[in-house]
């Protein structure tokens, strides 16, 4: 099945400053990566994805890049804020039926604590 | 806004008893989910379900059942609560990626926090 490795476990990182968040996956044949963020105590929520058929995608201060060859995705944040402070998942799935639905497999989670 | 509801917050039960956790989604989604979250290993799929008394096995399914017998209820049972069992449980719900109206994305419900002594 898929492997999902997500580095690095935390993050520190000054207020202002750029956040890099890494992944690697093991199925060649996954084609969607969503990024989930979880705030202390709340569930986690989408924040962005992106599809084998493209290279890059961002969305105002994040984005992701993937490398399909290498089998690895980023998560990059830009001019960090206190509010970016949580726990980020990345995630890697593949279609798993004739239904066309996909599972989803975890990396192991990456907490970002913003520095003021 | 999808809504996606668990019948507890916080549960504490005992070694051996049977625990029922239930999770209500609102979305008419056909898509539903039960993970594990424990620190340093991430959410950790345990079954899925394609649709109503459909069920599929995750990644580690083992001690635990499900049951769907409506479409917007997934329950989950832990036939004999172990200790080892205690974490955090959250469920989750999405749009079947061959629906037009799919964008894949799987909607948390809170989770509830199991605690087996």
């Amino acid at each position: 099945g898929e492997n999902v490795e997500q580095h690095p476990s935390t993050l520190s990182v000054q207020e202002g400053d750029s956040a890099v968040i890494k992944c690697t996956y093991s199925d060649s044949a996954s084609n969607y990566f969503p990024w989930y963020k979880q705030e202390l105590g709340k569930r986690p929520q989408l924040i962005i994805d992106i599809r084998s058929n493209v290279g890059e995608k961002k969305d105002q201060r994040i984005a992701v890049t993937l490398n399909k060859t290498a089998k690895h995705f980023s998560l990059h944040i830009t001019e960090t804020q206190p509010e970016d402070s949580a726990v980020y998942f990345c995630a890697a799935s593949r279609r798993v039926s004739n239904f066309g639905n996909e599972k989803l497999t975890f990396g192991t989670g990456t907490r970002l604590t913003i520095i003021p | 806004d999808v809504k996606v509801t668990q019948s507890s917050r916080y549960l504490v039960k005992r070694t051996g008893e049977k625990v029922f956790l239930e999770c209500v989604q609102d979305m008419d989604h056909e898509n539903m989910f039960w993970y594990r979250q424990d620190p340093g290993l991430g959410l950790r799929l345990i079954y899925f379900s394609y649709d109503v008394k459909m069920k599929e096995k995750g990644d580690i399914p083992e001690g635990y059942s499900v049951s769907r017998e409506k479409k917007e209820r997934f329950s989950l049972i832990l036939e004999s609560a172990s200790t080892n069992q205690t974490s955090m449980y959250l469920c989750a719900s999405k749009i079947p990626a061959g629906d037009r109206a799919s964008t894949d994305t799987q909607y948390f419900g809170p989770g509830t926090r199991l605690t087996v002594l």
